[in-house]
């Protein structure tokens, strides 16, 4: 089956040690995508990539990281530099990033203890 | 940073009960306005894409209307059941899309 899929679902880090979310898709979509979401508030974008070795920066990017080696994967790796790194993460994709409808995995629960 | 508001933020009907819900947006550059509904414990999946002026799109008991001069959507649900508890999110799209912060809806039996 067609999808996008994020792992893990939980995560739990120690406060200032990098962890890398992982996001797959086997759709063949170009572009790829990373959302935080926090209590009451709406999602934010973190990254986004149009294409394969090209990302752009969202509107919260500071304190992540991302790569775009390959169409079908784009890893967040959320560094010690993120203040508030507690949320909960969604990673999407599109055919591009037009008019056309985002497929979003089931999201990672990340945990900074 | 583009602003995409929906109101309400919550909404309780009762099993039978039609509702609606509203997104604005602003209308400048515009290029494309989305719906998604993000059930508990799932992936939001797309409802609706519309990217004309007096846009109306249905799907079951739910439709939706896209007033791009004036910046706004409204979603609509006719005769809402427990199963079409979730939030709602509508977002448009500035390259890429931006979202509002949803409706979050409870259809009580």
């Amino acid at each position: 089956d067609g999808g996008i899929t994020q792992s893990p679902k939980y995560l739990f880090r120690k406060e200032g040690q990098n962890v890398t979310l992982s996001c797959e898709q086997n759709l063949n979509h170009d572009a790829m995508y990373w959302y935080r979401q926090d209590p009451g508030q709406g999602l934010r974008l973190i990254y986004y990539s149009q294409i394969v070795n090209d990302f752009q920066k969202g509107d919260i990017a500071e304190g992540y990281s991302v790569s775009r080696e390959k169409k079908e994967s784009f890893p967040l790796t959320v560094t010690s530099a993120q203040k508030n790194p507690t949320a909960f993460y969604l990673c999407a994709s599109s055919i591009d990033n037009l008019n056309t409808e985002a497929f979003f995995g089931q999201g990672t629960r990340l945990t900074v203890v | 940073i583009l602003n995409v508001e929906q109101s309400p933020q919550s909404l309780h009907v009762q099993e039978g009960d039609s509702t609606n819900f509203t997104c604005s947006f602003p209308s400048s550059n515009f290029y494309a306005l989305h719906w998604y509904r993000w059930e508990t414990a799932k992936s939001p999946e797309a409802l609706f894409v519309m990217t004309l002026n007096g846009d109306e799109k249905k799907k079951g008991q739910i439709s939706a209307t896209l007033n791009t001069k004036e910046g706004y959507s409204y979603l609509y649900i006719k005769g809402s059941q427990p199963e079409d508890s979730a939030t709602y999110l509508c977002a448009s799209l500035d390259t890429p899309l931006v979202f509002g912060k949803g409706t979050r809806l409870s259809v009580i039996a």
